[in-house]
């Protein structure tokens, strides 16, 4: 089973800054399989990014993702005050998925 | 407009059987390239995929609750049934079901989700 290891843990960052989060794979992950969710206290998740760089139907063009076999990144350009919740990576592999544990985004 | 509603017993009692109901519309269950998934969240902590389905019945499921659960779905109902015996506390949590893309296996589309709680 592939474990995925999201850093840091909590981001602190104001608005208008840029935000690099980061999923590390403990082995190759295809890139087809590489997705990135946001959740908001009290909601769903939602899907940003899927095949490590393509951005789900309506997600604004802040959000970025890119990377390969084992390194993957999500960044946010420019930070909105709606973009503040917890994002999680998630793979598919070998008939399993698996989600990283999760960063916190916060206001600082 | 693509919706998912899990529906299921808010309270369960240790070693029953949780049978959740996950009722689709927008998008048909014989769609060849579309299915569902069912994932979890424990209060305060990450998301753990459980399962998925395909239309062609292919199913996997997680490594380590393979033993204690079952999908299956109903085409005519809209319906994907996700069954977990032997329920413990450690198993509280807010239970998803979400449409999966088959070619890209990411849920692109997400019910409110479900919360479980499990105690005597």
């Amino acid at each position: 089973e592939i474990v995925l290891t999201q850093s840091p843990g909590t981001l602190s960052l104001s608005p208008g800054e840029r935000a690099t989060l980061s999923c590390r794979a403990s082995q190759s992950v295809s890139s087809s399989y590489l997705a990135w969710y946001q959740q908001k206290p009290g909601q769903a998740p939602r899907l940003l990014i899927y095949g490590a760089s393509s951005r789900a139907t309506g997600i604004p063009d802040r959000f970025s993702g890119s990377g390969s076999g084992t390194d993957f990144t999500l960044t946010i350009s420019r930070l909105e005050p709606e973009d503040f919740a917890v994002y999680y990576c998630q793979q598919y592999g070998s008939s399993l998925v698996t989600f990283g544990q999760g960063t916190k985004l916060e206001i600082k | 407009q693509v919706t998912l509603k899990e529906s299921g017993p808010v309270l369960v009692k240790p070693t029953e059987t949780l049978t959740l109901t996950c009722t689709v519309s927008g998008f048909s269950l014989s769609n060849a390239r579309m299915g569902v998934s069912w994932i979890r969240q424990p209060p305060g902590k990450a998301l753990e995929w459980l399962a998925h389905i395909f239309s062609n019945d292919e199913k996997s499921y997680s490594t380590s609750l393979k033993s204690r659960l079952t999908i299956s779905k109903d085409t005519s109902k809209s319906q994907v049934v996700l069954t977990m015996t032997n329920m413990d506390p450690v198993d509280t949590a807010t239970y998803y079901c979400a449409r999966t893309d088959y070619d890209i296996l990411t849920g692109d589309v997400w019910g409110k989700g479900t919360t479980v709680t499990v105690s005597s």
